[in-house]
């Protein structure tokens, strides 16, 4: 396809559990970025790569957030031991100029 | 500390009227701002983008016009047409860096028939 995809598109875990969420980006786009709705909120900014500059990773909540991206294309963001207020929905966007183009998101729920 | 504000949750229309979404920011040093549209279960999509050395930018039905010294930005849609019924994201960026977008919490926009 010739959009952002991510899956999966939704997951229910348990509190305490590790998840592993994943984008593919638009094929030339060297920019990648997380964010994260929370309910009633804007999106806000996790961690950011370009290429095979290291990657900005300020917007990180906690050290149990971490994310990867491999071959300069698929990104991974995981979540280890997961608590409620993880819940929301994880946003992957690519951009090769100057705006961004989101995925459908991943809608977490921590029971 | 909300550098990207979007003060009404909510706006109503009628269809074939004029729909204007404002929204207000706090750091001078945004150079580039957007607005993006979200149904629901689906990701934002573009809508349309302005940058900070122009005052206004139009495409189609959408107008986004700039008041940099108001740090005050707001999107016009004429005619509104119920399909643009959506949640509206105002969103900013700093040049250089990670260049990561700042939104605001965003505005229901709903178009009557």
């Amino acid at each position: 396809g010739a959009g952002v995809s991510q899956s999966p598109s939704n997951k229910v875990t348990e509190k305490g559990k590790d998840v592993e969420l994943r984008c593919d980006p638009i094929s030339g786009h060297t920019a990648l970025y997380w964010y994260r709705q929370s309910l009633g909120q804007g999106l806000e900014f996790l961690i950011y790569f370009q290429g095979n500059s290291a990657p900005d990773k300020s917007g990180l909540p906690s050290d149990r957030f971490s994310a990867e991206r491999t071959g300069g294309s698929v990104s991974t963001l995981t979540i280890q031991r997961t608590q409620q207020e993880d819940s929301a929905v994880y946003l992957c966007a690519s951009r090769r100029t100057n705006e961004q183009f989101f995925g459908p998101g991943t809608r977490l729920t921590v029971l | 500390d909300q550098q990207v504000k979007q003060n009404s949750p909510s706006l109503s229309v009628q269809e074939g009227r004029i729909s204007i979404l404002n929204c207000d920011y706090t750091n001078s040093m945004f150079d580039y701002f957007l607005w993006y549209k979200k149904y629901p279960a689906e990701g934002p999509t573009f809508l349309i983008s302005i940058s900070s050395i122009k005052d206004k930018n139009e495409d189609g039905r959408f107008t986004v016009f700039l008041n940099k010294s108001a740090k005050h930005l707001s999107l016009h849609i004429v005619p509104s047409q119920p399909g643009d019924s959506a949640v509206y994201f105002c969103a900013a960026r700093k040049q250089g860096g990670s260049e990561k977008l700042v939104f605001g919490k965003g505005m229901k926009l709903t178009v009557n028939p």
